[in-house]
């Protein structure tokens, strides 16, 4: 089944530095990559979500970018303010297993003010 | 709309007692999972139903039970509680398909004693 590799597994940046958190996939059929933030206490909510056919994707100060042939992908936080300070979760589903969806195990990232 | 709805919200089981975790979504959703979580080693698949009546294992189903008798609801059930089950469960739904964005409950914080 897929497996999912993240790292760091914590991070701190000073604020208004750039973020990147990296994730590592094994299937190669997986084609859906979201990435989920969680802050303290609360519930995981999706923040930037990509498909395999897509190379990048951004959200203002959010992107994502893909690696299919070295199957993996990185989440990238540009300009980082306090409230980026959050437990961030890669993901990946695909074509063999269209239904499961695979977690990564999480980054913690401070935002130093 | 209330999205989706855990019960209850924190719960302490001596060992080898038993229970059930309610999961309840309003969006009309195919699909619902369990995750577990825990500290470093992020959201691991437990269960999960792809729509009414069906159940499928995730990543670590040993030491639970599910069911989706009706489509708004899947439940979790633990036969004989253990002290490894200790962690904060979550349920999330997602519409079908060919929608994978998940949204998730405020989840369950359960202590095994």
């Amino acid at each position: 089944g897929e497996n999912v590799e993240q790292h760091p597994s914590t991070l701190s940046v000073q604020e208004g530095d750039s973020a990147v958190i990296k994730c590592t996939y094994s299937d190669s059929a997986s084609n859906y990559f979201p990435w989920y933030k969680q802050e303290l206490g609360k519930r995981p909510q999706l923040i930037i979500d990509i498909r395999s056919n897509v190379g990048e994707k951004k959200d203002q100060r959010i992107a994502v970018t893909l690696n299919k042939t070295a199957k993996h992908f990185s989440l990238h936080i540009t300009e980082t303010q306090p409230e980026d300070s959050a437990v961030y979760f890669c993901a990946a589903s695909g074509k063999t297993s269209y239904d499961k969806v695979i977690f990564g195990p999480g980054t913690s990232l401070s935002v130093i003010p | 709309n209330a999205g989706v709805t855990q019960t209850p919200k924190f719960r302490v089981l001596k060992t080898g007692q038993s229970m059930t975790l309610l999961c309840a979504q309003d969006m009309n959703h195919e699909y619902m999972y369990w995750y577990r979580q825990d500290p470093g080693m992020g959201l691991r698949l437990i269960h999960y139903s792809v729509g009414e009546g069906t159940t499928a294992k995730g990543e670590v189903p040993d030491g639970y039970n599910v069911s989706r008798l009706k489509k708004q609801n899947f439940l979790l059930g633990l036969e004989s509680a253990a002290p490894s089950q200790t962690s904060v469960y979550f349920c999330a739904s997602r519409p079908d398909r060919g929608d994978e964005k998940l949204f998730f409950g405020s989840g369950t914080q359960l202590s095994v004693l």
